[in-house]
Parts: structure tokens; C-alpha cells; sequence
């Protein structure tokens, strides 16, 4: 149970488009979704928290307007990387704080799940 | 704010060796602590964690106790394995409820040898 995956697992592409991801929690609801950027060799740093049907809180320094970020549903969120520059490239990671279970499985509720993540090349 | 501080890596050993990877944390009230890690070109799996003062998390060889009068959270394993090589992520979280944001460590990268 309390699995989370991404979608793409990596992609690549020009400078100048916008590329999506998505994180799914697919056996769990997620009122909160969180949102990370993981340099070579470095921590992650929280880009933002998103909440289902509200606007996602940015932390400082990040642009809500170049890394759009969705939280459509209880199990989807998205992040679109807009106008994407070879300066985004990186390792952006999603995870998720289980709300309720989903068929039964039983999640713990003060952990959060990762998802594998998804690695952006921008050319 | 709140904040983790972890040993500066990497880490080399060989197999069998005794490791310890110290963590230690600046949080305000009584924060959930972790530890992650994370194998090559993956995201993060937890590894253990502990909720209060004095707990003990233990997983897969690993140990980590809570220690409040030192404010640490050290990682350590008894004998390591070459599979055992990835980064180790230390992480608190201020409250304990679904919502928080994890704040993590910088790494550290454990490379084992046979």
C-alpha cells in the first residue's frame, strides 16, 4: 500500500516548452501533495505544497508562474514547468500525505509517500 | 526556523564495517525525526523514523534513537553491505499530522566495498 508514482519517469526537451508531470498516489487519498527539486548530489528543496482544490503555496524564491502546480483531485497532482530553460533541468520530486485509504489498505497518516521522481532535460 | 544538519560525505567503507551517520536537528516543540534513502536514479524511500523522545527506529539493520537532550538522530548499522550504498537523507517534521512538509538534511553518500 501508500504508493505514489510519477509520470514521465524522465523526459527531455527544447528550450522554450512546457513540460507536465503528474504524481499519483494510486491506493491512498492526498489532501496534500508536495512538490521537491533535487540538484546532482544535493538535498531536496521544497518548490511547494499543494492542496486539493486550493492554490499551492510556493516557498520563497520559487516562481508560481514558470512551475505551475494543479491539485485537481485527491489523488492527482500536477506540475508544469513553463517556458522550460536549460537552468530547470533537474530531478523533481512529488509526495504525499495519505488522507484516507483506498480499498482498504490501511496508510499511516503523519508519513509522507515519494514518488520515484522525474528527471527533466532541457536542451 | 527549523533545521537538520548531517555528517558532511561521502562515506566509504567495506563490507561488514560499522557505520554511523551522524544527524542532528534545531526544531522548536516536539518534531517527528526520519531517515530516507535513496538508491541511484530513484526517489526516496523511508527507511525508519521516530516520533518522540527516546524511541527507537530500527529497519532492515538500521538504527536510529531519538535523543531530545542532544537533539540528534544518528543513523547507524551494525554491518553494512555493498547494497547498502545510496544517500541517506536525515528529515524532521514539525508536526505530526498529515499536510507538514518534510525539512531534510544535505545527504550523505554511503558507498560500500566488497
Amino acid at each position: 500500500g501508500a504508493v505514489v508514482s510519477q509520470h514521465p519517469s524522465w523526459v527531455i526537451c527544447k528550450s522554450g516548452t512546457s513540460v507536465k508531470i503528474e504524481c499519483r498516489s494510486l491506493d491512498f487519498q492526498a489532501t496534500t501533495m508536495f512538490w521537491y527539486r533535487q540538484f546532482p548530489k544535493q538535498s531536496l528543496m521544497l518548490m511547494a505544497t499543494s492542496n486539493e482544490g486550493s492554490k499551492a503555496t510556493y516557498e520563497q524564491g520559487v516562481e508560481k508562474d514558470k512551475f505551475l502546480i494543479n491539485h485537481a483531485s485527491l489523488t492527482l497532482s500536477t506540475l508544469t514547468v513553463t517556458s522550460a530553460h536549460p537552468e530547470d533541468s533537474s530531478f523533481y520530486i512529488c509526495s504525499a500525505s495519505a488522507s484516507r485509504g483506498l480499498a482498504g489498505v490501511p496508510v499511516s497518516y503523519n508519513e509522507q509517500f515519494f514518488g520515484p521522481g522525474t528527471r527533466l532535460t532541457v536542451l | 526556523g527549523d533545521s537538520v544538519t548531517q555528517m558532511e560525505g561521502p562515506v566509504t567503507l567495506s563490507e561488514e564495517a560499522f557505520l554511523t551517520i551522524n544527524c542532528t536537528y534545531t526544531a522548536t516543540g516536539y518534531p517527528s525525526l526520519f531517515w530516507y534513502v535513496q538508491y541511484p536514479g530513484e526517489g526516496l524511500q523511508l527507511l525508519l523514523k521516530a516520533t518522540k523522545a527516546d524511541d527507537k527506529g530500527s529497519n532492515k539493520g538500521f538504527e536510529a534513537t531519538y535523543r531530545k537532550e542532544t537533539t540528534s538522530f544518528h543513523l547507524e548499522k551494525g554491518s553494512v553491505q555493498v547494497s547498502d550504498s545510496a544517500v541517506y537523507f536525515c528529515a524532521l517534521s514539525g508536526l505530526e499530522q498529515a499536510g507538514t512538509a518534510l525539512i531534510f538534511g544535505k545527504g550523505t553518500t554511503l558507498s560500500v566495498s566488497s
